[in-house]
């Protein structure tokens, strides 16, 4: 019930191509929904997050879109560039229920955007 | 941009010796993390803390592990007796407040021979 499961593994995506990574998760319980961005020797960094009373956020050319009802949100990456290439995670965290804030992490996409 | 700082970037460590994995928070920051990443896997929660005290831990943070805020800017993990396995890299991130963004360090590479 913890767990966030993310899709896909991997993706390649031509430059200027929209490149779609999905999350799902189980525990109703979570209502924060941040993405992280992680270049090799770095630490993840914030991109984007989405709270449940929106079903879209728009960041530059990041979009997180959300559905509640399906337990689902996604990130889309419009006018892709190389210097997106990176791993991306989706997490999940939530306020209440005692849980102090831990995001729960999917497994991460590894991005390529071909030049 | 304050950034959360670790040191040192690669610890390498006899198996059965002690580790401490030092991180300096950014500065106005309230709640305090612990994750740590298998190679080539996700990012695992360990450990949370605020005032002073752990708020939430997860099973892998057992009693071989420890963390303190010795003083006003350091958060630190302890591992007591290393074994292979905690071969990771370890992340520090720090938030001002309960579920606010949290802001992770570049990590420090643990590797337990």
């Amino acid at each position: 019930q913890q767990q966030v499961k993310q899709s896909p593994q991997s993706l390649i995506v031509q430059k200027g191509g929209i490149s779609i990574i999905n999350c799902a998760y189980e525990n109703t319980a979570f209502d924060y929904f941040p993405w992280y961005q992680q270049f090799p020797g770095k630490g993840p960094a914030l991109l984007i997050a989405i709270r449940p009373d929106v079903s879209e956020k728009k960041e530059g050319r990041f979009t997180i879109s959300f559905n509640k009802s399906a337990k689902q949100f996604s990130l889309h990456i419009m006018d892709s560039q190389p210097g997106d290439s990176a791993t991306y995670f989706c997490a999940a965290g939530m306020d209440y229920g005692g849980s102090q804030g831990n995001l729960i992490f999917g497994k991460g996409t590894k991005l390529s955007v071909k030049p | 941009e304050p950034e959360v700082t670790q040191t040192p970037s690669h610890q390498v460590t006899q198996m059965g010796q002690e580790v401490i994995l030092r991180c300096v928070p950014i500065s106005n920051h309230l709640y305090f993390y612990w994750y740590r990443q298998i190679l080539g896997q996700k990012v695992e929660f360990l450990v949370s803390f605020y005032n002073n005290e752990i708020s939430e831990k997860s099973e892998i943070f057992d009693d071989q592990f420890s963390v303190e805020r010795p003083d006003g800017s350091n958060f630190t993990l302890k591992i007591r007796s290393t074994k292979l396995e905690d071969s990771a890299m370890y992340f520090c991130a720090s938030s001002e407040g309960h579920n606010q963004p949290q802001h992770f360090g570049d990590g420090t590479r643990l590797s337990i021979l």
